[in-house]
């Protein structure tokens, strides 16, 4: 079936230390790939998107993630995180079929970070 | 840009009675996307519009919600007779182009909770 895991729920980690969250796709295609950030009682807002070319995709606030095709995988890191991370994060695809309209999301990961 | 404005932030009623939350678009976008937010069952779409016409509502629960958009500017979704089931934040974005999916601006959500 056609989904978008995450695999953790919750991830924990001290300010300071590396990050990352995971994100594993099933389409027949490789789809449109996203990661959206939710602070508590706010909407979404976009990190970062990979469509094609450079594996390597840089975002806002720092982050960046790797599409890695042999894995179907699109992890999220960050090389040193600050408080103000702690959030939900979202790994999102919008499917090639639906006229690349409809966003998908995985069911999440609550980030806590410890002082 | 005022951004997407959602209302009410909070809505609480009680079961069978009808709701309505609202959501204005970013001025000048011609799609707009109704999301529901769960802890059970994650982000889920709903319905999107394009130029105010209905494309996909097959994520529409069920035949108590439905959603119109009488112009550019405004978007209503409508529970009735309203369940405690449908307690959830309802998220409204908008967007424009083509491949809309990848650019959507979100509203800080509708806290609905039904007793």
């Amino acid at each position: 079936a056609q989904s978008v895991t995450q695999p953790d729920i919750h991830i924990t980690v001290s300010e300071g230390a590396s990050l990352e969250l995971r994100c594993n796709y099933s389409y027949g295609a490789t789809p449109y790939l996203f990661w959206y950030v939710q602070s508590p009682g706010q909407g979404l807002q976009l990190l970062l998107k990979y469509f094609s070319g450079d594996t390597l995709v840089q975002g806002i606030k720092g982050f960046e993630a790797e599409f890695k095709r042999s894995q179907s995988s699109f992890n999220l890191r960050k090389p040193s995180v600050h408080w103000s991370d702690a959030a939900e994060y979202f790994c999102a695809v919008v499917p090639f079929s639906g006229g690349y309209n409809k966003l998908i999301f995985g069911a999440g990961t609550r980030l806590a970070v410890h002082p | 840009d005022a951004g997407v404005i959602q209302s009410p932030r909070h809505e609480v009623t009680e079961m069978g009675q009808e709701v309505t939350l609202r959501c204005k678009p970013i001025s000048g976008h011609d799609y707009l996307f109704w999301y529901r937010q769960t802890m059970m069952r994650g982000l889920e779409l709903l319905i999107y519009f394009n130029n105010n016409v209905p494309i996909d509502d097959s994520g529409m629960p069920e035949d108590r919600f439905s959603a119109k958009m009488p112009n550019a500017s405004f978007s209503t979704l409508k529970i009735q007779p309203s369940e405690p089931r449908d307690s959830a934040v309802y998220f409204c974005a908008s967007s424009w182009g083509r491949t809309a999916a990848e650019k959507l601006f979100f509203g800080s959500g509708t806290q609905l909770s039904v007793l």
